[in-house]
């Protein structure tokens, strides 16, 4: 079956500008997480979402970021006002439960760079 | 707060040589162990994990043995082949519950390449 899916795979921001980063998850996941990769860094934890429910938010680095899963599959990452230091690798994961010992299923990335 | 560190690299090896990736962790409460593998243009794939201390993971010729006494869990293999270069993340999870819900923590990964 397909895996997640995330889109665009390349985003080109100016500074200042609204960006909207889309996951598809794998059908039927009840988890989905979204990490931050700085270049030569390991993923770096954002939000969590159980279904449509955000129950952790503690990753996001300010409140210019905010994200949203309004039915329980699709998600949407959104970064307002962009600045350069957003620039990164953003990774979406969906895992089947909710136990901390089942794998995440990791998406391909979109990478966004802010000019 | 929890975290993993892993060897600095990059490592550089000859195929067929042996490979020995160090990770060791520090975390709260009882976590499971993972490495996840990066190959070239493609996304994060799960290598091996272990859930319980002793447990020894392993997939694809890699192993790694949950070491709780020292905290760590280093990837090894025997044998290594020029289709193994990638970058390579350790990482941890908490049990699900509490606040942690899974979520990974990596180390910040080690670059293998594999020279014929």
């Amino acid at each position: 079956g397909a895996g997640v899916s995330q889109s665009p795979r390349y985003k080109v921001a100016k500074r200042g500008q609204d960006v909207a980063l889309r996951c598809d998850p794998i059908s039927g996941h009840v988890s989905l997480f979204w990490y931050q990769q700085a270049l030569g860094q390991g993923p770096e934890f954002l939000t969590y979402f159980q279904n449509e429910a955000q129950l952790d938010k503690s990753g996001l680095p300010s409140d210019r970021f905010f994200a949203e899963r309004p039915e329980g599959s699709v998600s949407t990452l959104k970064i307002q006002r962009t600045q350069q230091e957003d620039s990164a690798v953003y990774l979406c994961a969906s895992r089947t439960g909710t136990g901390g010992y089942n794998e995440q299923f990791f998406g391909p990335g979109t990478r966004l760079t802010v000019l | 707060g929890d975290s993993v560190t892993q060897m600095e690299g990059p490592v550089t090896l000859s195929e067929e040589a042996f490979l020995t990736i160090n990770c060791t962790y520090t975390a709260t409460g009882y976590p499971s162990l993972f490495w996840y593998v990066q190959y070239p243009g493609e996304g994060l794939q799960l290598l091996l994990k272990a859930t319980k201390a002793d447990d020894k993971g392993s997939n694809k010729g890699f192993e790694a043995t949950y070491r709780k006494e020292t905290t760590s869990f280093h990837l090894e293999k025997g044998s290594v082949q020029v289709s193994d270069s990638a970058v390579y993340f350790c990482a941890l999870s908490l049990l699900g519950g509490g606040t942690s819900y899974g979520k990974l923590t990596f180390g910040q990964g080690t670059i293998l390449t594999v020279h014929p």
